[in-house]
Parts: C-alpha cells; structure tokens; sequence
C-alpha cells in the first residue's frame, strides 16, 4: 500500500542543536513528497516538496530535506533550531498525481531552551 | 488573501444532533479538500472536489457524513446524526488546481465535540 511513515512521535532539542525527522515511504516510483508543519490550533503549513531534480530541497523557514531513494526516506533537517520551530511536522506522499496526499502520523518537536 | 475560512472554529453538540461545518477556499483554487484529524488515526482525507465536482469520497467514514460544494466559494461537510467518535478537528484545505505538487492551503480548522 502507499503510505509515508514517520517513525519518531516526539522529538526533544535544545534551542540551537540541529534537527533530523525522519519520514520513509513506500511507493513503488517515485511520489511526490511533502513536508507539512503545524502549530498548535492552527491548520498545516507547507515547509517544502519533492518531485524529482536535485535531491536536497530547500524550503521556508530555514529547513530542508533531502530524498534519498536507496533508502527510501525523505528526512527533514534543520542545522539550527529556534524556540519558535516547536510544532508537530507531518510528511506527506502522493503517487496518484491528483494532489491526494497520504500524511504520516506526525512527529512532535518539542524545543527546550 | 485571508486564507482558507472555516466555520465555526469550535462546535459542541450532543449526540444525535446535525452538524453542519462550513468552508471557503481562497478565491481562484479549483480544488478543495476535507480532512479530519483524531488522534488515533491522524490526519485522513475525507473528500475533495475539483471545480466544485466531488471527485473521490472514499474516505468518508459512512453515510452519515455528507459533502457538498454548490459553488467555487463554498463548501459544507455535514454529520446528520453526529456520533461521540466523530469527535476530531476537521480541516478544510484548497488548492489552485488538481495537478500534483500543487501546496494546499489549510484552514485552521473546525474542532468538534460530540457529547
């Protein structure tokens, strides 16, 4: 089945440490990948996406995520994390071509000063 | 642009009652999307619609839940009789168009409590 995975429920960092999340997914070609954040009571926020071409994406807000497929991942990475960065982030795939994302269960970061 | 509007933010409602949560994509998106999000199950796609045509409801619970888009500006998600389990936060998202890549942009949400 196509499905993204995001194997980490809660993350803790300290203020200024770098930040790895993961997401694996498991489509047969290559999908259409997505990063989405969201911030408490609020709606979800595109951090970046992934088709095809160079395989370190850059997105908002300083992160970014590189799609590996050998490993089929497609981890979000940030060198530096900010207070403001807490949040729950939420990977998402699509290989329908019809914008119907399939969102992995989301990874809670949790920034400690 | 203000966004992706949804109506209301917060519902409480006894079971059995209707519910009716409503939606207005930012002008121009031709594509609009329901979700729902619990936190057994996460974030699901309920339904969407490209230019105001439900395209795929297979993700609608049961026939409880009803969706409609009358209009490129309005789109309502109903549960006629609410059920304690549908308690979730329901979010509606738009985009420009169907083709993948495109961002949907998300509303904040309608949290709803069956009691």
């Amino acid at each position: 089945a196509q499905s993204v995975t995001q194997p980490d429920i809660h993350i803790t960092v300290s203020e200024g440490a770098s930040l790895e999340l993961r997401c694996n997914y498991s489509y047969g070609a290559t999908p259409y990948l997505f990063w989405y954040v969201q911030s408490p009571g609020q709606g979800l926020q595109l951090l970046l996406k992934y088709f095809s071409g160079d395989t370190l994406v850059q997105g908002i807000k300083g992160f970014e995520a590189e799609f590996k497929r050998s490993q089929s991942s497609f981890n979000l990475r940030k060198p530096s994390v900010h207070w403001s960065d807490a949040a729950e982030y939420f990977c998402a795939g699509d290989q329908t071509g019809a914008n119907n994302l399939f969102f992995g269960t989301g990874t809670r970061l949790t920034v400690i000063p | 642009d203000a966004g992706v509007i949804q109506s209301p933010r917060h519902e409480v409602t006894e079971m059995g009652q209707e519910v009716t949560l409503r939606c207005k994509p930012i002008s121009g998106h031709n594509s609009l999307f329901w979700y729902r999000q619990t936190m057994m199950r996460g974030l699901e796609l309920l339904i969407y619609f490209n230019n105001n045509v439900p395209i795929d409801d297979s993700g609608m619970p049961e026939d409880r839940f009803s969706a409609k888009m009358p209009n490129a500006s309005f789109s309502t998600l109903k549960i006629q009789p609410s059920e304690p389990r549908d308690s979730a936060v329901y979010f509606c998202a738009s985009t420009e168009t169907s083709e993948a890549y495109n961002e949907q942009f998300f509303g904040p949400g309608t949290r709803l409590t069956v009691l």
